[in-house]
């Protein structure tokens, strides 16, 4: 099966742009992520849908960054103004996880990644 | 919030060796999660282990949980280059309905030829 694609793979902006990131789950997954993944430490979650719904954006800096998943299948994430901090790899990621829990189905599988440089 | 702290920050080995690395965690999981990350790529999943068991294999890996101390071992027997990556514990706690994944800051492991 194909994996998750992201795009695009690099970007480099100068601090108060726009970006924008795009992601394409894997064929029938329900649940995409987004995280962030700083130089140096492990990815951290930014926001998880279910479907199209949001289910936990808690750690989404709200005043610059929003996401979005239409009709359920690809997301966008954007981040506007950027900052010099929100250099890292975004990822995306999806799991099946549909409708409670499925034992089986709490794999997540990643993409590539965008790495972000802000400057 | 850092839920899971791998140690160590470092490994380097030789081919052949054994590469053990440990992952403590701070509050009650529903899983514990292992990750692979190689250099400019994303991260594959490697093992999941569930709160009610203690170890699990998969191929050349071994992983163990001890709940009572709240904390996890990766072993990988007879290493190759090829593993040499980031390896990311990551743990499933639930927040009413929703579940989700915390990861801790990961191993570096070097295996050199």
């Amino acid at each position: 099966e194909a994996g998750v694609a992201q795009s695009p793979r690099y970007k480099i902006i100068e601090k108060r742009q726009s970006v924008a990131f795009w992601c394409n789950p894997i064929s029938g997954h329900a649940t995409l992520y987004w995280y962030q993944q700083i130089l140096g430490q492990g990815p951290k979650l930014l926001i998880q849908f279910q479907n199209n719904g949001v289910v936990d954006d808690s750690q989404l800096p709200k005043d610059r960054f929003s996401a979005e998943r239409l009709k359920g299948v690809d997301s966008t994430l954007k981040i506007q103004p950027a900052k010099l901090e929100d250099s890292a790899v975004y990822l995306c990621a999806s799991s099946r996880m549909e409708g409670g829990r499925l034992g089986l189905m709490d794999e997540q599988f990643f993409g590539p990644g965008t790495r972000l440089t802000v400057l | 919030s850092q839920q899971g702290e791998e140690d160590p920050q470092a490994l380097s080995i030789q081919e052949g060796e054994n590469a053990t690395m440990n992952c403590s965690y701070k509050t009650s999981i529903n899983n514990l999660q292992w990750y692979r990350q190689n250099s400019g790529r994303g991260l594959v999943h490697l093992i999941l282990i569930r709160s009610n068991e203690r170890e699990k294999h998969s191929g050349r890996l071994r992983v163990t949980l001890d709940t009572s101390k709240k904390s996890s071992s990766l072993l990988i027997t007879a290493s190759r280059a090829a593993d040499t990556a980031s390896y990311f514990c990551a743990t499933e706690v639930s927040g009413g309905s929703n579940y989700k994944l915390t990861f801790g800051k990961g191993t570096l492991l070097t295996v050199n030829p």
